[in-house]
Order: C-alpha cells, then sequence, then structure tokens
C-alpha cells in the first residue's frame, strides 16, 4: 500500500527553528509537496520538491532524498502565525497526490 | 485575485436530507477536486473532473455525487447524509496538460464544514 508518515504534533518555541519529517512510500514518484492548513481553513501551497536537495523559501525550505524516501519541512525564525497544521502529499506514479495527515506544530512564546 | 471560492462557509443539514455544496473558480484551471477532511486526518479524494471527464475514487460512496456544468463551477452532491458525513468538504483547482496528469500544485477553497443533525 502506499504510506505517508509525519508526526502527529510538534512544539517549539518563538524564534526557534523547527524540522518537521516526512516518510513516504508510494508507487512512483512525481514530486512531494507540503502544504500548510489552519485550523479550519484550507491548505495553502508552499513548496514543491521533485529532485533531490534542498529549495530555501524565505524562512522556509523543503528537502528531498529520493532514494530515501525521505523530505523535511524546516521553519526558521519561529512566529506564532505559523501554528498550524503541515501536510506532506507526494505525487505517485499515476500522478494521484496521497496525502500524510499532517502535523500539528504548537508555537509557545 | 484569481481565487477558489466555496459557498456556504457552514452548512447544517437534517440526518437523510439532501444537500447541495457549491465551488466556483475564477483561475481558469481545468481539473477540479472535492475532498472530504475529518478532523486530524488527511484530505480524502473523493471526485475529480479533468475537463468534463468525471473520475470517481474507487472508494468514494455511493451516496456522493458529482457535477460540473462548465469550467468554472462544480457541486457536490450528498443524497441522503449520515452522521458519518459531518466533515469539511473542500474544493482545489489546478492545472494539467492535455493527458490530465498535472504536477502543479493544487489551490484550496476555504471550505464548507458540514453538520448532520
Amino acid at each position: 500500500g502506499q504510506n505517508i508518515d509525519q508526526p502527529t504534533e510538534m512544539t517549539a518555541t518563538e524564534g526557534a527553528i523547527v524540522q518537521i519529517n516526512c516518510t513516504y512510500q508510494t508507487s512512483g514518484f512525481n514530486g512531494l509537496f507540503w502544504y500548510q492548513q489552519h485550523a479550519g481553513e484550507a491548505p495553502t501551497f508552499l513548496s514543491y520538491n521533485v529532485l533531490d536537495g534542498l529549495e530555501e523559501k524565505g524562512r522556509f525550505s523543503s528537502f528531498l532524498s529520493r532514494s530515501k524516501g525521505y523530505s523535511y519541512l524546516l521553519l526558521k525564525e519561529l512566529q506564532m502565525k505559523d501554528s498550524a497544521s503541515y501536510l506532506c502529499a507526494v505525487l505517485d506514479s499515476n500522478y494521484q497526490l496521497i496525502w500524510g495527515a499532517g502535523t500539528k506544530l504548537i508555537i509557545k512564546p | 485575485d484569481a481565487m477558489v471560492i466555496q459557498n456556504p462557509r457552514y452548512q447544517v443539514t437534517q440526518f437523510g436530507k439532501p444537500v447541495t455544496l457549491s465551488c466556483s473558480q475564477t483561475l481558469n484551471h481545468n481539473v477540479m477536486y472535492w475532498y472530504q477532511q475529518k478532523s486530524s486526518q488527511a484530505p480524502k479524494l473523493l471526485f475529480h473532473y479533468y475537463d468534463k471527464d468525471f473520475n470517481n475514487e474507487a472508494d468514494t460512496p455511493d451516496n456522493f455525487q458529482s457535477r460540473r456544468p462548465n469550467t468554472s463551477f462544480c457541486f457536490l452532491d450528498i443524497r441522503s447524509p449520515g452522521l458519518g458525513d459531518a466533515a469539511m468538504y473542500l474544493c482545489a483547482t489546478s492545472n494539467s496538460g492535455r493527458t490530465g496528469y498535472s504536477n502543479q500544485p493544487q489551490h484550496f477553497g476555504d471550505g464548507t464544514r458540514l453538520s448532520i443533525l
């Protein structure tokens, strides 16, 4: 079967750095997305990785290792507004999007 | 601003009473999706349309139907809602090539939270 694993919940301090991991086992791979979802709201697109390496976009970076079936989202200089769920999703060989259940990130002052 | 709009934001219906949720987009994307999301769970794809071609997920219950009368609009009909259908329903759009396959990000509406009495 196809599977995406992320930690259920993480806690970090305002101003700090946090890394949210995602491991996947899918039938084929056509890219990996990270989405942010605030409570009661829709997911919003953060990043897309299809090649190995680190993609940096402001305070957020996303890393991919296809050989390890692994990605992480790195959030720097955490702000209270970053409290949200972060969802990892993988495009399989049929271009079907397989979603993880998300990691709830709690930011403390 | 180009966007995906869902109406209503909150919908309450009675057990067994049909309900329709709507979605419109101004992004001119050719693919539209309907997802069901329950608390702390991954979004679950119900259907998607590539232009007017309808694609039903194998495990989507028969109780759920969808219509896409034109490029801009898509509807989700729940014929006889049960208590287990209480969830957030998300509409999303993306662009794809002629094959219908896409690695473009999906753009989501704000969702409709459905409650069943």
